[in-house]
């Protein structure tokens, strides 16, 4: 079945550090984009970052650029987010997604379930 | 606050249609594709629509999509109990270089 499982969420305190994998399975993951979109509790989805197939080309939305890193290792069919610097703004429920091309587009056609991220002291 | 405006919610009767409604501006659905997701809780995001109006594979013609200048509609016809859910559009914003989303719309089978 493709698919696509977060792993790596959990309860940190501010400015702590987390990691996030996404591991895909099913499809051939190094030819496409992928991307990772969190919802915090009780709102809409926010674009939180995408990255090529290549990784050539990595992108942030404002609100983590500076603090969260993404990567992707092909060979694993796995997706990485780190998080470092983390505030209580940044709790939600992060899932990967995956992109219908290898460049990065706006569109996501494969979503994992989520992983649970909660910042608090 | 989300860039994109929808509806909080809608409703309507088994069998009946809604539609959901996205707002933006000429930074991104004026000029860019809108694409239309369904989260129902405890389950994956699924794609319904992408490209303003084309369906992927699986999903029933049930579901339409259109845009016309910065606002985009999600239609939902001959309503089913399984589509109560939540509804979010999304595009690209040239402006702030990224994907931005809908605030989300609440779809509730009466």
């Amino acid at each position: 079945e493709v698919q696509l499982k977060e792993s790596g969420g959990g309860v940190v305190k501010p400015g702590g550090s987390l990691r996030l994998s996404c591991s895909a399975s099913s499809f051939t993951f190094e030819n496409y984009a992928m991307t990772w979109v969190r919802q915090a509790p009780g709102r809409g989805l926010e674009w939180v970052s995408s990255i090529s197939s290549n990784s050539r080309y990595i992108y942030y939305g404002e609100s983590v650029k500076g603090r969260f890193t993404t990567s992707r290792d092909n060979a694993k069919s796995s997706l990485f987010l780190q998080m470092n610097s983390l505030r209580v703004e940044d709790t939600a429920v992060y899932y990967c997604a995956k992109g219908p091309t290898k460049v990065i587009e706006d569109w996501f056609d494969l979503w994992g379930q989520g992983t649970l991220v909660t910042v608090s002291s | 606050q989300s860039v994109l405006t929808q509806p909080p919610s809608v409703s309507a009767a088994p069998g009946q249609e809604v539609t959901v409604s996205c707002s933006g501006t000429s930074s991104n659905i004026g000029n860019n594709l809108v694409s239309w997701y369904q989260i129902v809780p405890g389950a994956a995001p699924k794609l319904l629509i992408y490209d303003n109006n084309k369906r992927p594979s699986g999903i029933p013609d049930r579901f339409s999509g259109s845009k016309s200048g910065t606002s985009a509609t999600l239609g939902i016809t001959g309503l089913q109990t399984g589509d109560e859910a939540d509804y979010y559009c999304g595009t690209w914003d040239s402006s702030l270089t990224g994907v931005v989303f809908g605030g989300g719309t609440k779809v509730t089978v009466l």
